[in-house]
């Protein structure tokens, strides 16, 4: 099994800060990693794919980086509503595995 | 616009099984375009993939559920399923349904998600 670590865990800051969250994968993923934000009570919402892809509909303030083990999402600007859980997922192996999650909270 | 919707017991019984039913309206599932998947959140945590199901019936499971878990799809009725069995306190979480949906070829994301719904064994 891929096993996806992210961090740090948790993370405060400001509005219009730049932030940078990490996700490792325990073996070489290419660039098959995804990244979801999560608000709570609700379900994730895409915001990245294949490691540096934007969703359509997706603020531009949100980027991706990475490729192999190191991947990291970079949020530039934070908006009020930035403040969640973000989550990394592998789609490299069939058996898809997510990170445990970093949740922003507003400093 | 396409939608997803779980459906099914919020409490279930420890040693029982776990049945839940993913409707997909405004679209279909007969697509060789995506597949479709139930995934988990336990309170507090991270999110845990279960599995996926194609259209033509072809599965894949998380290693650390399989021989517990059996997903099914029916095309006819636009809808696919999870089954778990034997299910802890442990299975207790947010079961989520989404589609799968790929881009250049091969790298498949959750596109979309239905609301979840809690299942709690007790």
């Amino acid at each position: 099994d891929i096993q996806m670590t992210q961090f740090p865990s948790s993370l405060s800051a400001s509005v219009g800060d730049r932030v940078t969250i990490t996700c490792r994968a325990s073996q070489s993923i290419s660039t098959f990693l995804n990244w979801y934000q999560q608000k709570p009570g609700k379900a994730p919402n895409l915001l990245i794919y294949a490691a540096t892809s934007l969703q359509s509909g997706v603020p531009s303030r949100f980027s991706g980086s990475g490729s192999g083990t190191d991947f990291t999402l970079t949020i530039t600007s934070l908006q009020p509503e930035d403040f969640a859980t973000y989550s990394c997922q592998q789609s490299y192996s069939t058996s898809y595995s997510f990170g445990q999650g970093t949740k922003l909270e507003i400093k | 616009q396409v939608q997803l919707q779980e459906s099914g017991p919020r409490l279930v019984k420890p040693s029982e099984t776990l049945s839940l039913t993913c409707t997909v309206s405004g679209g279909s599932v007969s697509s060789s375009s995506f597949h479709w998947n139930w995934i988990r959140q336990p309170p507090g945590k991270g999110l845990e993939w279960i599995g996926n199901i194609f259209y033509t019936g072809s599965t894949n499971y998380n290693p650390s559920l399989k021989g517990r878990v059996t997903i099914s799809v029916d095309t006819s009725k636009k809808q696919f399923s999870l089954k778990l069995t034997s299910v802890t306190a442990a299975d207790t979480a947010v079961y989520y349904c989404a589609r799968g949906g790929y881009s250049y070829g091969h790298y498949w994301y959750f596109d979309l998600w239905g609301r979840g719904t809690l299942v709690t064994v007790s």
